[in-house]
């Protein structure tokens, strides 16, 4: 009864190679979101989704190109790894315009070590 | 753009010793406040949030936080910590931009609690 799940829970990779993380919400929300946690445990976001549109888009490399094929999944996409990818990846979602007064439901995350 | 301080990077306390989590954000607008746990290994969770009313907010497992608009400020506190306390704690803002509401993070406290 997992509300937010996110797959693969752990991804080791080279430098370069190209990897997708997946995002599952069951909460029947319509915003979800990509942050980033790096090792010194800031968490920044990245991306997020209302309702299959991106809505929020901080500066992050294009190299990350978040996809949402419905309400319920919102995927990110990497490409041409790098060091600096390595990170804690954690997927959201809320129910509302983006958030606002509406509690962030947090997955797992995704520990990405690139090597 | 809005920030997040939280002065406390790790924070060491006795069981029933009380708790005070400092946190500080920069935004002369309508802001919305939240405090997360993230026990470890686990996903993070709301502890509690503020919108507008009264300041001191309750929340989950006995922890209050007091929003001092004057000092920017959103200090989560508990009256006597436990072993099962110990986890990262992470102050959050959200402030409206545009038809959106960006999110973002404190750098979190380590809070360890010895028995």
């Amino acid at each position: 009864d997992t509300a937010v799940s996110q797959t693969p829970k752990y991804l080791v990779t080279q430098m370069g190679n190209d990897k997708s993380i997946k995002c599952e919400q069951n909460l029947g929300h319509d915003t979800m979101y990509w942050y980033k946690q790096d090792s010194k445990k800031f968490l920044k976001i990245m991306f997020s989704y209302n309702n299959k549109e991106l809505i929020i888009n901080e500066t992050v490399p294009n190299r990350f190109s978040p996809k949402s094929p419905d309400k319920a999944h919102l995927n990110l996409h990497i490409n041409s790894l790098e060091l600096g990818d390595s990170a804690v990846y954690f997927c959201a979602s809320s129910q509302g315009l983006a958030g606002g007064h509406n509690e962030q439901f947090f997955g797992p995350g995704t520990r990405l070590t690139v090597l | 753009a809005q920030s997040v301080s939280q002065h406390n990077h790790h924070v060491i306390l006795s069981e029933a010793a009380s708790l005070e989590l400092g946190c500080n954000y920069s935004y002369g607008g309508t802001v919305n406040l939240f405090w997360y746990v993230q026990y470890p290994g686990q996903h993070l969770q709301l502890l509690l949030k503020y919108f507008s009313g009264d300041p001191l907010v309750k929340g989950i497992k006995g922890f209050e936080a007091e929003f001092i608009k004057s000092k920017f400020s959103f200090n989560l506190r508990k009256p006597s910590v436990q072993w099962s306390d110990t986890a990262e704690y992470f102050c959050a803002v959200r402030v409206r931009a545009g038809g959106s509401y960006i999110p973002t993070f404190g750098r979190g406290t380590s809070l360890i609690v010895h028995p």
